[in-house]
């Protein structure tokens, strides 16, 4: 059974800071995806890793993939308030046939403080 | 403008009754997936579809319902079987295939009189 693991599950952090979560999970998969969640709202996609090794920036934010370590991270530089909201991590798994579907981790609030 | 509609917004369950939550999908996405999610649990999946007629079951598919006769359209029916369907459902679209990102709609949330 796949399991994504993320962590801090929370961080409160201060406007200017850097940060990183991390994303580890437990079987071989070379898909991973990274999502924000602003409360009470959907899912928006923010990055898609497809190979080992990685690196995709928008912003403030750089997400990286090493598969041989099953490790993804998500660095936050000199954060922003705007950056406030959940953060999830997830990872395909092949279901059989042509069926891929995700698993996602459990998030990791990110709150910044002026 | 192309995306995933969900209705509705917010949608209350009596004791033993059915409820059916909409997603319709004009991206012209093969593969759509329903969700759960609740407080700290991060995303489950419920059920999910690759091709007109044809679904599997998720992780957590005891007590729901899918159909999928279009291929804009993934209704999820809650059953009275489902004993603790208070949460956050999400329904996702996608091309289909590994490397694919998800199209999310905004949500439905579920409670219970």
């Amino acid at each position: 059974e796949l399991k994504v693991e993320q962590n801090p599950l929370f961080l409160s952090m201060q406007e200017g800071k850097n940060y990183t979560i991390y994303c580890n999970y437990s079987t071989t998969s070379d898909r991973l995806y990274w999502y924000r969640q602003d409360p009470g709202k959907s899912l928006e996609s923010l990055f898609v890793l497809l190979s080992n090794g990685a690196v995709k920036q928008e912003g403030r934010l750089m997400a990286s993939l090493d598969t041989k370590a099953r490790l993804s991270t998500l660095h936050i530089t000199a954060a922003v308030h705007d950056l406030s909201a959940t953060y999830f991590c997830a990872v395909d798994r092949y279901g059989g046939g042509s069926n891929y579907k995700l698993t996602f981790g459990k998030g990791t609030l990110l709150t910044v403080n002026p | 403008d192309g995306g995933i509609t969900q209705s509705p917004k917010y949608l209350f369950r009596k004791e033993g009754q059915n409820v059916t939550l909409s997603c319709e999908q004009n991206l012209n996405h093969d593969a759509m997936y329903w969700y759960r999610q609740d407080p700290g649990q991060g995303l489950r999946l419920i059920y999910y579809s690759q091709i007109v007629n044809d679904f599997q079951k998720g992780d957590i598919a005891e007590g729901y319902s899918v159909s999928r006769e279009k291929k804009e359209s993934f209704p999820l029916t809650v059953t009275s079987a489902q004993k603790n369907p208070t949460a956050f459902y999400l329904c996702a679209s996608s091309t289909g295939g590994s490397g694919e990102k998800l199209f999310f709609g905004s949500g439905t949330q579920l409670s219970v009189l």
